[in-house]
């Protein structure tokens, strides 16, 4: 399966600023996801990063507010723009694999933000 | 709004035993069905996929699928320690034709082995 590979691992944000995170694969994937996991709480599907187009958003999450990007195959980028405490939270990119037949989904380590 | 259900536990189960891991789902067009194990502060990794009817089964670990129930379960026999950890449900809903969407996942069972 894929290699994820996110950065940053971790930091501390101050509230009103905004933190891209990006997402590196090391392989070509068709799909790539971006999730989020608050404490406690399982995995929230936030978009479906289309490459070449825009995102595609579920129910409760805006493009303003989680500005994505995917130039290519291998990476993605996901903001949190005009961050608050409720969006301290690990954010975790996943891409699509194909493993005999189904498609899977690997996970990177995971981005943990801290927002102050 | 798909939606995944799960016991979220603790469960607890001594060490050589068999742990039950149960989920039910929604969305009765659901395809596929996955189980992620999640260690704390770890991001999930895949243990079975199934998407048929019946049992499939890996080393310790047996998923089971009932359609008709929108029910699915993990079994992993003799349990060990490092079982400890919590098990995501995720399930993926009808294809699109553009390849995997993104799964729907539940809120996960806190396992706990004891030795």
């Amino acid at each position: 399966s894929a290699v994820i590979s996110q950065k940053p691992s971790r930091d501390i944000c101050q509230r009103g600023t905004s933190l891209t995170i990006q997402c590196q694969v090391d392989s070509q994937v068709t799909m790539m996801f971006w999730y989020r996991q608050q404490p406690g709480q399982s995995l929230t599907l936030i978009a479906t990063a289309n490459q070449g187009s825009e995102a595609t958003y579920e129910s409760g999450f805006v493009i303003d507010k989680f500005p994505i990007s995917r130039p290519n195959l291998t990476f993605s980028t996901l903001t949190v723009s005009n961050m608050s405490p409720e969006d301290s939270s690990i954010y975790l990119c996943s891409a699509a694999g194909t493993e005999t037949g189904a498609n899977v989904l690997t996970f990177g380590a995971g981005s943990r933000l801290t927002v102050l | 709004q798909k939606e995944v259900e799960q016991n979220s536990g603790p469960l607890s189960v001594p060490e050589g035993a068999i742990a039950s891991l149960n989920c039910t789902y929604s969305d009765r067009g659901s395809q596929s069905f996955f189980w992620y194990r999640q260690y704390s502060g770890k991001s999930p990794e895949l243990i079975m996929f199934i998407y048929s009817n019946g049992d499939k089964e890996d080393g310790r670990f047996t998923a089971q699928l009932n359609k008709a129930s929108q029910y699915v379960s993990l079994l992993i026999r003799d349990s060990q320690p490092s079982d400890s950890a919590t098990y995501l449900c995720a399930v993926r809903g009808r294809d699109s034709g553009g390849g995997a969407d993104g799964l729907t996942f539940g809120k996960g069972t806190h396992l706990i082995i004891q030795p």
